[in-house]
């Protein structure tokens, strides 16, 4: 299938700074991609979904200031945690989908695990 | 609303031992239905599916029924493999352009 790649895998960061993750979409092109963050024994809530060369569409409750979404190319979104705070602290994953005919599959990349201290 | 619900886990087995994982869907329409499965340090791999309502699912040993009387979409295996240990998420999709709801997950842990 598909492959995301999602990086970095894990990071630490100070309270205060902004930490970026990127999303790639390795042998495909994708128009679509969603990103989400799950919190421990929680669901994976879904934050935005970033459309390449357009603004991402946020959930309600999510701060579009604070985590800013950009996809600029058809293979690579990235989120950035602007100014982030121990709150903020959680695993971060995004999807890409691909849609074949009338099947629509997603896939998923790794996770980022965010600490912030 | 639309939500996912599955069993609270975790659920530990002995090797060869029998595995059900509960799930259940409220949606509007006819979602499709969806186990992802997330393996230690890597991402969620889509597991198996079922698009209407009667559709089995099965992949690696593992079957799902979508039950559109019952709501639910249950995992199970009949003989489940230490290699099985994962966390698995029920989901289910509205359409092909809406995003996935899931589940809370279930860790899933076999012994030898």
């Amino acid at each position: 299938g598909a492959v995301v790649s999602q990086h970095p895998s894990w990071v630490i960061c100070k309270s205060g700074t902004s930490v970026k993750i990127e999303c790639r979409s390795l042998d495909f092109q994708a128009t679509t991609m969603f990103w989400y963050r799950q919190f421990p024994k929680q669901s994976l809530m879904l934050m935005a979904t970033s459309n390449e060369g357009s603004k991402a569409t946020y959930e309600q409750g999510v701060e579009k200031d604070k985590f800013l979404i950009n996809h600029a190319s058809l293979t690579l979104s990235t989120l950035t945690v602007t100014s982030a705070h121990p709150e903020d602290s959680s695993f971060y994953i995004c999807s890409a989908r691909v849609t074949t005919g009338r099947d629509t599959e997603a896939f998923f990349g790794q996770g980022t695990r965010l600490t912030v201290v | 609303g639309n939500s996912v619900t599955q069993m609270e886990g975790p659920v530990t087995l002995s090797e060869e031992a029998f595995l059900t994982i509960n799930c259940t869907y409220t949606a509007t329409g006819y979602p499709s239905l969806f186990w992802y499965v997330q393996y230690p340090g890597e991402g969620l791999q889509l597991l198996l599916k079922a698009t209407k309502a009667d559709d089995k699912g099965s992949n690696k040993g593992f079957e799902a029924t979508y039950r559109k009387e019952t709501t639910s979409f249950h995992l199970e295996k009949g003989s489940v493999q230490v290699s099985d240990s994962a966390v698995y998420f029920c989901a289910r999709r509205v359409s092909g352009n809406t995003p996935l709801v899931f589940g809370k997950g279930t860790r899933l842990s076999v012994i030898a």
